[in-house]
């Protein structure tokens, strides 16, 4: 099956920027998403990005596709303590009703003050 | 997340009995889904459903199956629990496709001891 691949643990000072990185091999991939989870509680889409896109920004969120190495990254601006949760990666195949949502393992950001 | 909920929120169980889980919907969805969250796993596919009465296997839907009777409602069922069915499970929705998204209820801790 197709596969999706992150870093397990990133630690940033406050105030400084992370970046929260994936790799994907779904060639046919049509969505990528960013997905948070906040302890104890279930996942939040942060942001999507359609493959045909290579940048998305939604106020201090950053995304970037390179579609050529399957590779998305999350970036997240002025980091805050508020932002310290588990980030998924997601991406969803190709068009059509029988297409789910493959998941990466998740990147824990720890934001240290 | 408003407009889905999951019961019950923890269980402790014995192995070898079963135990349903419940995901109960109000946004009148097509599509649910149940994963599992486990450590250095990520999210992983139990079984998902796309109509009442529709549903189809997962990655890792051996030891489980769902039943959907109503759009509104989307059970899993470990016939006889093993200690390594110990999870958080999650359920999610989606409208139409997908492509924008799943939301999220916030989870079922399943012990089993």
């Amino acid at each position: 099956g197709e596969d999706v691949e992150q870093s397990l643990f990133l630690s940033v000072r406050e105030g400084d920027s992370s970046v929260i990185n994936c790799t994907y091999t779904d060639s046919s991939s049509t969505y990528l998403y960013w997905y948070k989870q906040e302890p104890g509680a279930g996942l939040q889409l942060l942001t999507y990005i359609f493959s045909n896109m290579d940048m998305k920004q939604d106020q201090r969120l950053t995304v970037l596709l390179n579609k050529k190495d399957k590779h998305l990254s999350l970036r997240i601006a002025d980091t805050q303590t508020g932002d310290s949760a588990i980030y998924f990666c997601a991406e969803k195949g190709a068009a059509g009703t029988a297409s789910k949502l493959t998941f990466g393992t998740g990147t824990r950001l720890q934001v240290t003050l | 997340d408003a407009g889905i909920t999951q019961s019950p929120r923890h269980k402790v169980t014995e192995t070898g009995t079963p135990v349903t889980l419940r995901c109960h919907q109000t946004e009148n969805h097509r599509y649910m889904y149940w994963y599992r969250q486990d450590p250095g796993h990520g999210l992983r596919l139990i079984h998902y459903s796309y109509g009442v009465k529709d549903t189809d296997k997962g990655e890792v839907s051996d030891g489980y199956s769902v039943s959907r009777s109503k759009t509104e409602d989307f059970l899993l069922t470990l016939e006889s629990a093993t200690s390594s069915q110990t999870s958080v499970y999650f359920c999610a929705i989606s409208s139409r496709d997908g492509n924008y998204g799943y939301t999220f209820g916030s989870g079922t801790r399943l012990t089993v001891v």
